[in-house]
């Protein structure tokens, strides 16, 4: 089953906006993580942020993650047309089987 | 370079002819995984490996088989593929349990 439920489904920006997706999950979890996924191609990580961290931050990515909500958001600040991409989030639980739980994912537009 | 690599890229095959999907890493991770992504269903894990000779099967490892007989390699072995298993496929790898994962560039796979 699908524990990551990233909101919005879609967006779409004018470059130069900042652009904020959520995800929501419902176990507990060693970490949670950020992908990038270019249009039917592979998956870019993007930012880790482990259970004991409320923030990170990385270039123009800035992550937050709220435990007792179990809600993170990705905020991109500036965004760029090569932004233009699907974002997922991916939940890394408690069980040690190493298994990622994604999201649906945001797909995000930038238009120039 | 550190990377994944997959191969093939592209497949059409037809129904009942076996097909292996080759996957390899070059960062000495311990940890290898396969997912498949299917559009309504995002990304789900068909099994992975903590090292060598020790697999495991993840949420849908029906129709699939794998080894990890070199830390290297793990490869995916379809033996009687069928047309449910068209999807886009991904080799994964990470350190250890608990880092991030190391997407290949996918394996895009049609069952006739």
């Amino acid at each position: 089953s699908q524990q990551g439920e990233e909101d919005p489904q879609a967006l779409s920006i004018q470059e130069g906006e900042n652009a904020t997706m959520n995800c929501s999950y419902k176990t507990s979890i060693n970490n949670l993580q950020w992908y990038r996924q270019n249009s039917g191609r592979g998956l870019v990580h993007l930012i880790l942020i482990r259970s004991n961290e409320r923030e990170k931050h990385s270039g123009r990515l800035r992550v937050t993650l709220d435990t007792s909500k179990k809600s993170s958001s990705l905020l991109i600040t500036a965004s760029r047309a090569a932004d233009t991409a699907s974002y997922f989030c991916a939940t890394d639980g408690s069980s040690n089987t190493g298994k990622l739980i994604f999201g649906q994912g945001t797909t995000l537009q930038v238009k120039p | 370079e550190a990377q994944v690599t997959q191969n093939p890229r592209y497949l059409i095959t037809v129904t009942g002819k076996k097909l292996t999907v080759t996957c390899s890493q070059n960062m000495n991770h311990e940890y290898m995984s396969w997912y498949r992504q299917d559009p309504g269903l995002g990304l789900r894990q068909i099994y992975y490996s903590m090292n060598v000779e020790v697999t495991d099967k993840g949420d849908v490892p029906e129709g699939y088989k794998v080894s990890r007989k070199e830390k290297r390699n793990f490869p995916l072995i379809l033996e009687s593929p069928s047309p449910n298993q068209t999807s886009l496929y991904f080799c994964a790898s990470r350190e250890q349990v608990g880092d991030e994962q190391f997407f290949g560039p996918g394996t895009r796979l049609t069952v006739l």
